[in-house]
């Protein structure tokens, strides 16, 4: 069955550095996410991407974001100086054209961000 | 702002005793209903959509329905391996008038005792 890649697992970061999350979504989706949730909280819309461009975006994804599809596989999530509050399980999900009925949203198992 | 409230927040079952997971929902322009289900250190799995009042899914011991105000998870003689924290989330028009936005409510976690 077709999975959603996110590389690393968990990731440590001192507060003030960047990060990039990446993201393997399902080859023939069309449309990308990020989510984040913090633990014991519920899970957070931050971002939608569809061709090529950020298509939503929520109060949480301000300037220290940004999203890039750099080539035809990887989707990634950066975050320019890290704050303790950052510290979250981050999750992509994707979806093809016409699937949600069926199939819903496809999420990765997350990335563990740690900012110390 | 789009509101998704779960209820319980955790239930405990015995092994074959049915019982049911409640999420309403406030939202602006409804585009559909999911029930997921998260273990531990995952991500969501998906379960199902709903997209009209009066709509119901079935998959094995689960059963999803809608009404204009809040959904339903029925859980018929649930397994061990049912054992999960159950994600209602809504899917509604964003700031941007687009239908990208999906918002969850907080879970409950359910526990099923052999």
């Amino acid at each position: 069955e077709p999975e959603v890649t996110q590389t690393p697992s968990h990731q440590v970061t001192q507060m003030g550095q960047e990060v990039i999350l990446r993201c393997v979504p399902i080859s023939n989706h069309l449309y990308f996410y990020w989510y984040r949730q913090i633990l014991g909280q519920k899970v957070e819309f931050l971002v939608s991407f569809y061709n090529n461009e950020i298509s939503e975006k929520s109060e949480i994804f301000d300037d220290q974001f940004s999203v890039e599809r750099p080539d035809g596989s990887n989707f990634t999530l950066k975050i320019r100086s890290t704050k303790l509050e950052d510290s979250a399980m981050y999750f992509c999900a994707s979806r093809a054209q016409g699937t949600v009925k069926n199939y819903g949203y496809t999420f990765g198992s997350g990335t563990r961000l740690t900012v110390v | 702002e789009d509101q998704v409230t779960q209820s319980p927040e955790a239930l405990r079952l015995q092994e074959g005793e049915s019982s049911s997971l409640n999420c309403s929902y406030t939202v602006s322009g409804l585009r559909g209903l999911f029930w997921y289900r998260q273990d531990p250190g995952k991500g969501p799995e998906f379960l199902f959509t709903l997209y009209s009042a009066g709509e119901e899914k079935e998959k094995e011991r689960l059963k999803a329905t809608l009404t204009k105000k809040e959904s339903f998870l029925h859980i018929t003689a649930p397994k061990p391996e049912d054992s999960a924290t159950y994600l209602c989330a809504v899917q509604a028009r964003g700031n941007s008038g687009g239908y990208q936005k999906v918002t969850f409510g907080t879970g409950t976690k359910l526990q099923v005792i052999p």
